[in-house]
Protein backbone atom coordinates (compact mmCIF):
# COMPACT_ATOMS: atom_id res chain seq x y z
CA UNK A 1 0.00 0.00 0.00
CA UNK A 2 2.45 2.73 -1.20
CA UNK A 3 0.31 5.37 -1.65
CA UNK A 4 1.99 8.50 -2.79
CA UNK A 5 6.29 7.99 -2.71
CA UNK A 6 8.81 11.24 -2.83
CA UNK A 7 12.29 10.44 -3.50
CA UNK A 8 15.26 11.11 -2.63
CA UNK A 9 13.99 12.11 1.29
CA UNK A 10 17.05 13.97 1.58
CA UNK A 11 19.13 16.46 -0.74
CA UNK A 12 22.22 19.20 -0.33
CA UNK A 13 22.40 20.92 -3.59
CA UNK A 14 25.06 23.60 -4.80
CA UNK A 15 23.80 27.12 -6.12
CA UNK A 16 23.20 26.58 -10.12
CA UNK A 17 23.04 22.65 -9.78
CA UNK A 18 19.64 21.36 -11.34
CA UNK A 19 17.84 18.35 -10.41
CA UNK A 20 14.46 16.16 -10.46
CA UNK A 21 12.40 15.28 -7.15
CA UNK A 22 10.00 12.35 -7.94
CA UNK A 23 6.63 11.61 -7.43
CA UNK A 24 4.38 8.49 -7.77
CA UNK A 25 1.52 7.48 -6.89
CA UNK A 26 -0.08 3.95 -7.29
CA UNK A 27 -4.17 5.09 -6.38
CA UNK A 28 -4.75 6.16 -10.26
CA UNK A 29 -5.49 9.53 -9.52
CA UNK A 30 -5.57 11.87 -11.99
CA UNK A 31 -4.78 15.15 -9.91
CA UNK A 32 -1.27 15.63 -8.67
CA UNK A 33 0.43 18.46 -7.67
CA UNK A 34 3.86 19.85 -5.60
CA UNK A 35 3.97 22.03 -2.56
CA UNK A 36 7.01 23.69 -1.13
CA UNK A 37 6.79 24.24 3.37
CA UNK A 38 8.44 27.11 4.87
CA UNK A 39 8.90 28.04 8.39
CA UNK A 40 5.55 29.78 9.35
CA UNK A 41 3.96 29.74 5.86
CA UNK A 42 1.34 27.62 5.07
CA UNK A 43 1.84 25.11 1.74
CA UNK A 44 2.30 27.02 -1.37
CA UNK A 45 1.34 25.24 -4.03
CA UNK A 46 3.90 25.46 -7.01
CA UNK A 47 2.98 23.12 -9.95
CA UNK A 48 -0.14 20.85 -10.38
CA UNK A 49 -1.65 18.48 -12.66
CA UNK A 50 -5.14 17.21 -13.69
CA UNK A 51 -4.25 14.29 -15.58
CA UNK A 52 -1.25 12.92 -17.96
CA UNK A 53 -0.47 15.58 -20.69
CA UNK A 54 -1.72 18.74 -18.53
CA UNK A 55 0.35 20.92 -16.19
CA UNK A 56 -0.39 24.41 -14.83
CA UNK A 57 1.05 26.73 -12.46
CA UNK A 58 0.20 27.24 -8.84
CA UNK A 59 1.18 30.33 -6.52
CA UNK A 60 5.12 29.86 -6.81
CA UNK A 61 5.98 28.16 -9.65
CA UNK A 62 9.34 30.11 -11.17
CA UNK A 63 12.37 28.34 -11.24
CA UNK A 64 10.68 24.66 -11.17
CA UNK A 65 9.27 22.88 -14.20
CA UNK A 66 6.86 19.54 -14.65
CA UNK A 67 5.92 17.70 -16.73
CA UNK A 68 3.12 14.91 -16.46
CA UNK A 69 3.46 11.57 -19.40
CA UNK A 70 2.45 9.21 -17.35
CA UNK A 71 -1.04 9.25 -14.50
CA UNK A 72 1.84 7.66 -12.00
CA UNK A 73 4.49 9.88 -11.96
CA UNK A 74 5.23 13.78 -11.55
CA UNK A 75 8.44 14.83 -11.24
CA UNK A 76 9.33 18.36 -10.56
CA UNK A 77 13.00 19.88 -11.96
CA UNK A 78 14.87 22.78 -10.25
CA UNK A 79 16.70 24.24 -13.34
CA UNK A 80 19.26 26.33 -11.93
CA UNK A 81 19.14 26.21 -8.03
CA UNK A 82 18.76 28.89 -5.87
CA UNK A 83 19.15 29.39 -1.89
CA UNK A 84 15.80 30.71 -1.85
CA UNK A 85 14.48 27.28 -2.74
CA UNK A 86 15.81 25.62 -0.18
CA UNK A 87 12.54 24.26 1.79
CA UNK A 88 10.84 20.91 2.55
CA UNK A 89 8.22 19.52 -0.53
CA UNK A 90 5.33 17.29 -0.69
CA UNK A 91 3.65 15.90 -3.84
CA UNK A 92 0.52 15.02 -3.00
CA UNK A 93 -2.46 13.48 -5.42
CA UNK A 94 -6.21 12.94 -5.08
CA UNK A 95 -9.15 12.07 -7.79
CA UNK A 96 -10.92 14.25 -9.80
CA UNK A 97 -13.61 14.80 -7.20
CA UNK A 98 -14.04 18.30 -5.81
CA UNK A 99 -15.21 16.63 -2.01
CA UNK A 100 -12.00 14.05 -1.58
CA UNK A 101 -8.93 15.21 0.39
CA UNK A 102 -5.10 14.84 -0.68
CA UNK A 103 -2.50 12.36 -0.38
CA UNK A 104 0.59 13.15 0.56
CA UNK A 105 4.18 11.92 -0.25
CA UNK A 106 6.49 11.99 2.85
CA UNK A 107 8.16 14.94 1.73
CA UNK A 108 12.07 16.11 0.18
CA UNK A 109 14.13 18.51 2.66
CA UNK A 110 16.01 20.61 0.20
CA UNK A 111 19.18 22.45 1.14
CA UNK A 112 20.85 24.93 -1.21
CA UNK A 113 23.84 25.86 -0.54
CA UNK B 1 -5.21 31.84 -4.03
CA UNK B 2 -7.88 31.67 -1.71
CA UNK B 3 -7.23 33.60 1.39
CA UNK B 4 -7.33 31.17 4.24
CA UNK B 5 -6.63 32.16 8.41
CA UNK B 6 -5.91 30.36 11.04
CA UNK B 7 -5.24 31.05 14.71
CA UNK B 8 -4.07 31.00 17.04
CA UNK B 9 -0.71 30.33 15.82
CA UNK B 10 0.08 27.33 18.73
CA UNK B 11 -1.65 26.49 21.66
CA UNK B 12 -0.85 24.54 24.27
CA UNK B 13 -2.94 21.83 26.40
CA UNK B 14 -3.00 19.69 29.47
CA UNK B 15 -3.45 16.32 28.51
CA UNK B 16 -7.18 15.61 29.04
CA UNK B 17 -8.27 19.35 28.86
CA UNK B 18 -10.33 19.68 25.77
CA UNK B 19 -9.40 22.63 23.09
CA UNK B 20 -10.64 24.22 19.86
CA UNK B 21 -8.89 26.57 17.12
CA UNK B 22 -10.30 28.22 14.32
CA UNK B 23 -9.91 28.63 10.40
CA UNK B 24 -11.47 31.84 9.30
CA UNK B 25 -11.77 32.96 5.58
CA UNK B 26 -13.04 36.16 4.70
CA UNK B 27 -15.09 35.16 0.99
CA UNK B 28 -17.18 31.87 0.46
CA UNK B 29 -16.37 31.36 -2.65
CA UNK B 30 -14.73 27.66 -2.84
CA UNK B 31 -15.50 24.80 -3.17
CA UNK B 32 -14.71 22.76 0.42
CA UNK B 33 -12.95 23.08 3.28
CA UNK B 34 -10.33 20.61 4.31
CA UNK B 35 -8.90 20.05 7.34
CA UNK B 36 -5.43 17.93 7.86
CA UNK B 37 -3.33 16.63 10.70
CA UNK B 38 0.52 16.88 10.08
CA UNK B 39 2.44 15.08 12.80
CA UNK B 40 6.42 16.66 13.18
CA UNK B 41 8.67 14.14 10.22
CA UNK B 42 5.76 12.99 8.65
CA UNK B 43 3.21 13.92 6.15
CA UNK B 44 -0.04 15.70 6.45
CA UNK B 45 -3.07 13.57 7.01
CA UNK B 46 -6.48 14.48 5.77
CA UNK B 47 -8.99 14.46 8.72
CA UNK B 48 -12.21 16.08 7.28
CA UNK B 49 -13.42 17.60 4.15
CA UNK B 50 -16.39 19.94 4.56
CA UNK B 51 -18.82 21.35 2.02
CA UNK B 52 -21.86 22.66 3.23
CA UNK B 53 -22.93 25.42 5.61
CA UNK B 54 -23.39 24.15 8.80
CA UNK B 55 -21.66 20.84 8.15
CA UNK B 56 -20.27 19.37 11.12
CA UNK B 57 -18.14 15.95 10.56
CA UNK B 58 -16.13 13.52 13.72
CA UNK B 59 -13.48 11.10 13.97
CA UNK B 60 -12.95 9.86 17.65
CA UNK B 61 -12.18 12.64 19.71
CA UNK B 62 -11.83 15.34 16.97
CA UNK B 63 -14.66 17.17 15.32
CA UNK B 64 -14.87 19.96 12.67
CA UNK B 65 -17.88 22.65 12.20
CA UNK B 66 -18.16 24.85 9.09
CA UNK B 67 -19.84 28.62 8.71
CA UNK B 68 -20.16 29.49 5.33
CA UNK B 69 -22.33 32.94 6.14
CA UNK B 70 -19.94 34.16 8.99
CA UNK B 71 -16.98 32.43 7.19
CA UNK B 72 -14.93 30.36 10.00
CA UNK B 73 -14.70 26.54 11.06
CA UNK B 74 -14.04 25.53 14.37
CA UNK B 75 -11.76 22.04 14.79
CA UNK B 76 -12.66 20.52 18.56
CA UNK B 77 -10.34 18.43 20.22
CA UNK B 78 -12.17 17.22 23.48
CA UNK B 79 -10.04 15.08 26.36
CA UNK B 80 -6.89 15.73 24.54
CA UNK B 81 -4.07 13.18 24.53
CA UNK B 82 -0.08 13.36 23.91
CA UNK B 83 -1.12 11.81 20.17
CA UNK B 84 -2.77 14.75 19.39
CA UNK B 85 0.23 16.62 19.51
CA UNK B 86 0.32 18.23 15.72
CA UNK B 87 -0.16 21.08 13.45
CA UNK B 88 -3.68 21.03 12.28
CA UNK B 89 -3.93 22.76 8.82
CA UNK B 90 -6.50 24.15 6.84
CA UNK B 91 -7.61 24.30 2.87
CA UNK B 92 -9.89 25.58 0.92
CA UNK B 93 -10.36 24.00 -2.64
CA UNK B 94 -11.47 26.20 -5.37
CA UNK B 95 -13.28 24.51 -8.62
CA UNK B 96 -9.93 24.01 -10.60
CA UNK B 97 -8.82 21.24 -7.31
CA UNK B 98 -6.42 23.79 -6.55
CA UNK B 99 -5.61 23.93 -2.64
CA UNK B 100 -4.88 27.47 -0.79
CA UNK B 101 -3.25 26.71 2.98
CA UNK B 102 -3.41 28.42 6.03
CA UNK B 103 0.04 28.25 8.15
CA UNK B 104 -1.86 26.12 10.98
CA UNK B 105 -1.90 25.66 14.53
CA UNK B 106 0.24 23.91 16.14
CA UNK B 107 -1.50 21.88 19.18
CA UNK B 108 1.01 20.77 21.97
CA UNK B 109 -0.60 18.69 24.75
CA UNK B 110 1.52 18.19 28.07
CA UNK B 111 1.13 15.32 30.03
Amino acid sequence: NAGVTQTPKFQVLKTGQSMTLQCAQDMNHEYMSWYRQDPGMGLRLIHYSVGAGITDQGEVPNGYNVSRSTTEDFPLRLLSAAPSQTSVYFCASSSLSLNQPQHFGDGTRLSIL
Amino acid sequence: ILNVEQSPQSLHVQEGDSTNFTCSFPSSNFYALHWYRWETAKSPEALFVMTLNGDEKKKGRISATLNTKEGYSYLYIKGSQPEDSATYLCALSSNDYKLSFGAGTTVTVRA
